[in-house]
């Protein structure tokens, strides 16, 4: 595997509640992603980075937000979480958009 | 908006058979069509991938092949194995900054 590591891999949260999901590279990559993982929508942006506090919106971006303030670390925020976000997120990597794209294990995180 | 739609949301193939997985895009500036593999509890892993230049891409059992007047691309599974069974996402994008679109996947099950 690429040099990914998102953490946690599980959570449970309660409605209303902040998350924070966290993707760590060792691959000195420009681009880093977050998608989320639902049955039937495949795999859908949420949010990238093109540079170090640089961030752009994706398909569903709303109720997240996202950081970057160092090169190897991308932030996902769930500002209150909703049952609606519980889903599988996955960080993923690359050099160029489009180009290979390098994915973490992925985060299954349940909003109760 | 789906920009990347793909077919059938399920496969099953009997061993040694072959594994059709078809995909249609929309966006014509996509230069980039790869396809990546999911088995579970992990995260996606790029299997093959193509550009418009050339019809075919063929690496050991897995097959592309890509119409660029019909906006389509397809991915082949000779000999199909039981352990091809996984998921199958099918994307399209490019360098000029369209990040990866990803079709809604397909499972595919490789019976014995």
């Amino acid at each position: 595997d690429a040099g990914i590591t998102q953490s946690p891999r599980h959570k449970v949260t309660e409605t209303g509640t902040p998350v924070t999901l966290r993707c760590h590279q060792t691959e000195n990559h420009r681009y880093m992603y977050w998608y989320r993982q639902d049955p039937g929508h495949g795999l859908r942006l949420i949010h990238y980075s093109y540079g170090v506090k640089d961030t752009d919106k994706g398909e569903v971006s709303d109720g997240y937000s996202v950081s970057r303030s160092k090169t190897e670390d991308f932030l996902l925020t769930l500002e209150s979480a909703t049952s609606s976000q519980t889903s599988v997120y996955f960080c993923a990597i690359s050099e160029l958009t489009g180009a290979e794209a390098f994915f973490g294990q992925g985060t299954r995180l349940t909003v109760v | 908006q789906q920009q990347v739609k793909q077919s059938p949301q399920s496969l099953i193939v009997q061993k040694g058979g072959i594994s059709i997985i078809n995909c249609a895009y929309e966006n014509t500036a996509f230069d980039y069509f790869p396809w990546y593999q999911q088995f579970p509890g992990k995260g996606p892993a790029l299997l093959i991938a193509i550009r418009p230049d050339v019809s075919e891409k063929k690496e050991g059992r897995f097959t592309i092949s890509f119409n660029k007047s019909a906006k389509q691309f397809s991915l082949h599974i000779m000999d199909s194995q039981p352990g091809d069974s996984a998921t199958y996402f099918c994307a399209g994008g490019n360098n000029a900054g369209n990040m990866l679109t990803f079709g809604g996947g397909t499972r595919l099950m490789v019976k014995p």
